[in-house]
């Protein structure tokens, strides 16, 4: 069965400073693999996703991650964070019949 | 329209009544999806649409739950005999394709209560 762990419930971080979040996948064939954001009172946003190639991903709002099969892993990394990252951040597993499964999140606060 | 759309944005109902919740995709949109999320947990999947055809139901928790979309476009989720335990985040989302691979855009959701 597919799963994912987010071992971090909450993270503190000052602005400016490096972010990594960690996600933890369980799935016997190559994944994909998905970042969100959720903001309070909003729906999830897709950050970035990786199905096959290149195992290091860009997405939005300067994050990246990279995909490590040998530690199925898939950890998001920000070099500098900003106030408004604050946020719900969800790590997701998905297979070719459309079959998604979420963590169970990790809460970012931003101190200035 | 602009974005996907889910009504209402909070329900609050007694135990044993039936609740429908609705979900406007993005206009174009071949996949709709349903999560149920919990407080403090991810979306947990319900099931999902290509069109008006629903290829799996797994995700639905009892026969108490059931969705469909019968013209390819807006769809609903109904809950009979609501129980405390279906109190939860009700997200819809759509995507564009049909593969697993294409980007889900989520709704605001319902927040459903059941007393």
């Amino acid at each position: 069965a597919q799963s994912v762990t987010q071992p971090d419930i909450h993270i503190t971080v000052s602005e400016g400073a490096s972010l990594e979040l960690r996600c933890n996948y369980s799935y016997g064939a190559t994944p994909y693999l998905f970042w969100y954001v959720q903001s309070p009172g909003q729906g999830l946003q897709l950050l970035l996703k990786y199905f096959s190639g290149d195992t290091l991903v860009q997405g939005i709002k300067g994050f990246e991650a990279e995909f490590k099969r040998s530690q199925s892993s898939f950890n998001l990394r920000k070099p500098s964070v900003h106030w408004s990252d604050a946020a719900e951040y969800f790590c997701a597993v998905g297979n070719t019949g459309n079959q998604f499964y979420f963590g169970t999140g990790t809460s970012l606060t931003v101190i200035p | 329209g602009a974005g996907v759309s889910q009504s209402p944005r909070y329900k609050v109902t007694k135990r044993g009544q039936d609740v429908t919740l609705r979900c406007d995709p993005i206009s174009s949109h071949a996949t709709l999806y349903w999560y149920q999320q919990a407080l403090g947990q991810g979306p947990e999947f319900l099931t999902y649409f290509n069109y008006e055809a629903q290829p799996d139901k797994s995700g639905l928790p009892s026969d108490r739950f059931s969705a469909e979309r019968p013209e390819g476009s807006i769809s609903t989720l109904t809950i009979q005999r609501t129980e405390q335990r279906d109190s939860a985040m009700y997200r819809c989302a759509s995507s564009l394709g049909l593969a697993a691979t294409d980007t889900q855009y989520f709704g605001p959701g319902t927040r459903l209560t059941v007393l």
